[in-house]
């Protein structure tokens, strides 16, 4: 199955700075790859996704790259803000329809006003 | 975007009970749905995939029979819990991807089942 590793586990930016977080994957076949937002006690939220076809992606804030060769991929988040203060997981899969997802360990991500 | 509801949004129950959690899309139709079991700090887990009209396939270390679904129609799931005990006690959130979406998953709001 694939294996899914996100560094570092928790982070803490002031406020205005970027936030980056990489997420490494196993599985060569992955060829969609998202970013979910969870706040205390909600549904994952997504936030962000790339396809395999894809190496960068931005909208507004946030951007994903993407490096298929090293089998990582990364959630950038720029003029972070406090809102922007959550757990974010990735979650790589193979083909998208009914395949899984294998989410990563999380990411703890504190802005700091 | 697409909508996935989960009822009931808290459950506290004694153990020994079976806890039934029902799972929705509101509008488009699901073959497949997703059951996820989250515990504190920690991610998500996929217990099982709910196929509409067949068997769920379970995950390396979940109890089917102790962990029942059921996916009778193309926009309900089901997962009993049964006998629940302590243990059990965790975040269970469903998830769906509608065939339009191209393969984004979209996650009901989550059940906190406490099991006392």
């Amino acid at each position: 199955g694939e294996n899914v590793e996100q560094h570092p586990s928790t982070l803490s930016v002031q406020e205005g700075d970027s936030a980056v977080i990489k997420c490494t994957y196993s599985d060569s076949a992955s060829n969609y790859f998202p970013w979910y937002k969870q706040e205390l006690g909600k549904r994952p939220q997504l936030i962000i996704d790339i396809r395999s076809n894809v190496g960068e992606k931005k909208d507004q804030r946030i951007a994903v790259t993407l490096n298929k060769t090293a089998k990582h991929f990364s959630l950038h988040i720029t003029e972070t803000q406090p809102e922007d203060s959550a757990v974010y997981f990735c979650a790589p899969r193979g083909n998208f329809g009914n395949e899984k997802l294998t989410f990563g360990t999380g990411t703890r991500l504190t802005i700091i006003p | 975007g697409a909508v996935v509801s989960q009822h009931p949004s808290w459950v506290i129950c004694k153990s020994g009970t079976s806890v039934k959690i029902e799972c929705r899309s509101l509008d488009f139709q699901a073959t497949t749905m997703f059951w996820y079991r989250q515990f504190p700090k920690q991610s998500l887990m996929l217990m099982a995939t709910s196929n509409e009209g067949s068997k769920a396939t379970y995950e390396q270390g979940v109890e089917k029979d102790k962990f029942l679904i059921n996916h009778a129609s193309l926009t309900l799931s089901t997962l009993t819990v049964t006998s629940a005990h302590p243990e059990d006690s965790s975040f269970y959130i469903c998830s769906a991807s509608p065939s339009t979406s191209g393969g984004r998953e979209f996650f009901g709001p989550g059940t906190r089942l406490t099991v006392l």
